[in-house]
């Protein structure tokens, strides 16, 4: 069963631009979830989406958005980036249901902002 | 909000010894704690996760212990490996509530194995 892909793996941008990532779960898995990593602040809980509906999210400004197709595929937005959004974009995919809390992680989108 | 400490920061064993890295967390709803590890270029990967209601689980080298009265959990790897250097990250979560997808990380461990 293929894991969790994130596309792209790299991104370069400058300041102001705004930038979209995508995440394609694990088949089956209907929850998506977004992180961001950085070395200062470490792994922070973005938002999660199940049914294309957002059921839960982090403490982040309105320029981090996300959503969700019918195909459980996730696609997170940033608009007017900043310098402080260079960061490690993680996605991860799980299960629904009592006792499916366990989070499968893809290998993320690296994201730099100029 | 859930905080989640984790010490030590960095970890340096021989090839063989064991590891211990040591997590607390903050909210007693917490019921979910589950160990990533990291390598470069990828994202974490799940190696053992334990529930509220287990006091310890173990999976070949790794095991996981958990102290609900302390609200404090731990990683132990034995006979270490070049192979397990990595970074670890322990996590807690309210599963089952309405914390759908969110888990607390600790800061992780950078874990050295020395051949």
């Amino acid at each position: 069963k293929a894991g969790v892909t994130q596309t792209p793996r790299y991104l370069i941008k400058t300041r102001g631009q705004q930038v979209t990532l995508s995440c394609s779960p694990i088949s089956g898995h209907r929850s998506v979830s977004w992180y961001q990593q950085t070395p200062g602040q470490g792994l922070q809980f973005l938002f999660e989406y199940f049914s294309e509906t957002q059921r839960n999210k982090g403490n982040f400004p309105g320029r981090f958005s996300g959503r969700q197709f019918s195909n459980s595929r996730s696609e997170m937005n940033v608009s007017t980036l900043e310098l402080g959004d260079s960061a490690l974009y993680l996605c991860a995919s799980s299960l629904t249901g009592p006792g499916d809390e366990k989070l499968f992680f893809g290998s993320g989108t690296q994201l730099s902002v100029l | 909000g859930e905080n989640v400490e984790q010490h030590p920061s960095t970890l340096s064993v021989q090839e063989g010894d064991s590891a211990v890295i040591k997590c607390t967390y903050s909210d007693s709803a917490s019921n979910y704690f589950p160990w990533y590890k990291q390598e470069l270029g990828k994202g974490p990967q799940l190696i053992i996760d334990i529930r509220s209601n287990v006091g310890e689980k173990k999976d070949q080298r790794i095991a996981v212990t958990l102290n609900k009265t302390a609200k404090h959990f731990s990683l132990h790897i034995t006979e270490t490996q070049p192979e397990d250097s990595a970074v670890y990250f322990c996590a807690a979560s309210k599963a089952g509530g309405t914390s759908y997808g969110k888990l607390t990380f600790g800061q992780g461990t950078i874990l050295t194995v020395h051949p």
